[in-house]
């Protein structure tokens, strides 16, 4: 089944200490990218991948970083996460970019305390 | 960066009844895109348009990509149950894809 995965689908945490969410993707898309859903605002992309090793700044990448060392895998990690962190992060992947339809993760809910 | 102004935020209405939604933008985009979103899940594709003027239909949803490009609205007709849940549009332009804050829909049986 073709599909976007994350894990985990929830997750607390405390200030300071370094986390990873994982994404991968089964379609051989060439674009990835990580968003965060706060209420009210929607979708605010934070990094995109074009392709295995290139990765671009979304709206509010601040506090976050990513790797596409492979085509299938973009991990989303957050160094030091802070309150502010606290979201439901979405993993989205297409064939292309620039429009080309994306396909969305379930999402992860994290907590920072 | 700037989102899309997405309205109305909240719409409450009988089975049966007609919805209409819409999202606008000072900027252009080459692509506008509707997705539902429905609870504990990610957002899911409805109607994708890529060409300015163009009316695109999905069952009982209808969507246009306004002639200016810097807009797009969204219809459902004869509403039922299950429509209920976020309806977001987004748009591109290049690599960048910017979304709206979103329409939540309730559906009265």
């Amino acid at each position: 089944e073709a599909q976007v995965t994350q894990n985990p689908r929830y997750l607390i945490t405390v200030t300071g200490k370094k986390l990873t969410v994982t994404c991968s993707q089964n379609m051989n898309h060439e674009y990835m990218s990580w968003y965060r859903q706060d209420p009210g605002l929607g979708l605010r992309q934070i990094y995109y991948s074009m392709n295995v090793e290139v990765t671009d700044k979304g709206d509010v990448p601040e506090g976050y970083k990513v790797s596409r060392k492979e085509k299938r895998n973009f991990p989303l990690i957050l160094e030091s996460p802070s309150p502010n962190q606290t979201s439901l992060y979405f993993c989205a992947s297409s064939l292309i970019g620039g429009g080309e339809t994306q396909y969305f993760g379930p999402g992860t809910r994290l907590l920072v305390l | 960066g700037q989102q899309l102004n997405q309205s109305p935020q909240s719409m409450f209405i009988q089975e049966g009844e007609d919805v209409s939604m819409n999202c606008t933008s000072s900027s252009i985009f080459n692509t506008w895109l509707w997705y539902k979103q429905d609870p504990g899940e990610g957002p899911v594709l409805l109607i994708a348009l890529y060409k300015a003027g163009e009316l695109t239909s999905n069952g009982r949803l209808t969507a246009q990509f306004g002639i200016t490009r810097k807009d797009s609205f969204l219809n459902i007709s004869a509403s039922i149950p299950s429509d209920v849940g976020i309806y977001f549009c987004a748009g591109t332009h290049n690599n960048d894809m910017r979304f709206g804050a979103g329409t939540r829909l309730t559906v009265k049986p």
